[in-house]
């Protein structure tokens, strides 16, 4: 059984361009949660989708959004990149996203320069 | 909110204990721990529910003290494995999120 794949692996991009990252879950799996990770501060939630709807939202700025795809692949999109964007970005799937096991994909590395 | 961890770091010899603790200042519905080993993927090791049981996984348990708000995860007779950075996850109904500590660093040394 295939785990939670994320893509691209690694990204550099320079202040004030986009970014898109792409997260397919296990399959099956129909809850979707995003998180940043920053060396020290732990992984922040950044928000979660079930069946294509955001059902909670973490306190980032309007420039972090995301969707969800109706096979419940996901992508989220950083806008006017900033140098402190600059994290491992991980998503991680379940079967509901409520109080259970979160299987986490190996994230994207991004780096704004 | 996100829970406080503690110790933010611990080194270990094989064969030792350690406690790591994870507080909130709200009340709790679940908590979860996670350990990542450098350069992967955070790895489920178990939940906690509120008006659960203490939980086991191999050598490591947990408990889960809905008074004090706080859950302590058991590390007993380390082994090398047991590297990484432990996180606690806590989780309130029907959130569908969950707040992450800050991680504790363990190295448990031969």
């Amino acid at each position: 059984k295939a785990g939670v794949t994320q893509t691209p692996r690694y990204l550099i991009k320079t202040r004030g361009q986009q970014v898109t990252l792409s997260c397919s879950p296990i399959s099956g799996h129909r809850s979707v949660s995003w998180y940043q990770q920053t060396p020290g501060q732990g992984l922040q939630f950044l928000f979660e989708y079930f069946s294509e709807t955001q059902r909670n939202k973490g306190n980032f700025p309007g420039r972090f959004s995301g969707r969800q795809f109706s096979n419940s692949r996901s992508e989220m999109n950083v806008s006017t990149l900033e140098l402190g964007d600059s994290a491992l970005y991980l998503c991680a799937s379940s079967w509901t996203g409520s109080d259970e096991k979160l299987f986490f994909g190996s994230g994207t590395q991004l780096s704004v320069l | 909110q996100q829970p406080v961890q503690s110790p933010q770091a611990v080194i270990l010899r094989e064969g030792e204990d350690a406690v790591i603790n994870c507080s909130s200042s709200k009340a709790l519905y679940s908590v979860h721990w996670y350990r990542q080993k450098h350069g992967e993927a955070p790895v489920f090791l178990m939940i906690l529910l509120k008006g659960g049981e203490q939980k086991g996984h191999e050598k490591i348990s947990a408990s889960f003290n809905e008074k004090k708000q706080q859950s302590s995860l058991y590390l007993t007779a380390s082994q090398l494995s047991y590297s990484g950075t432990y996180f606690c996850g806590t989780g309130f109904s029907n959130d569908y999120k969950l707040s992450f500590g800050a991680g504790t660093t363990v190295t448990v040394r031969a």
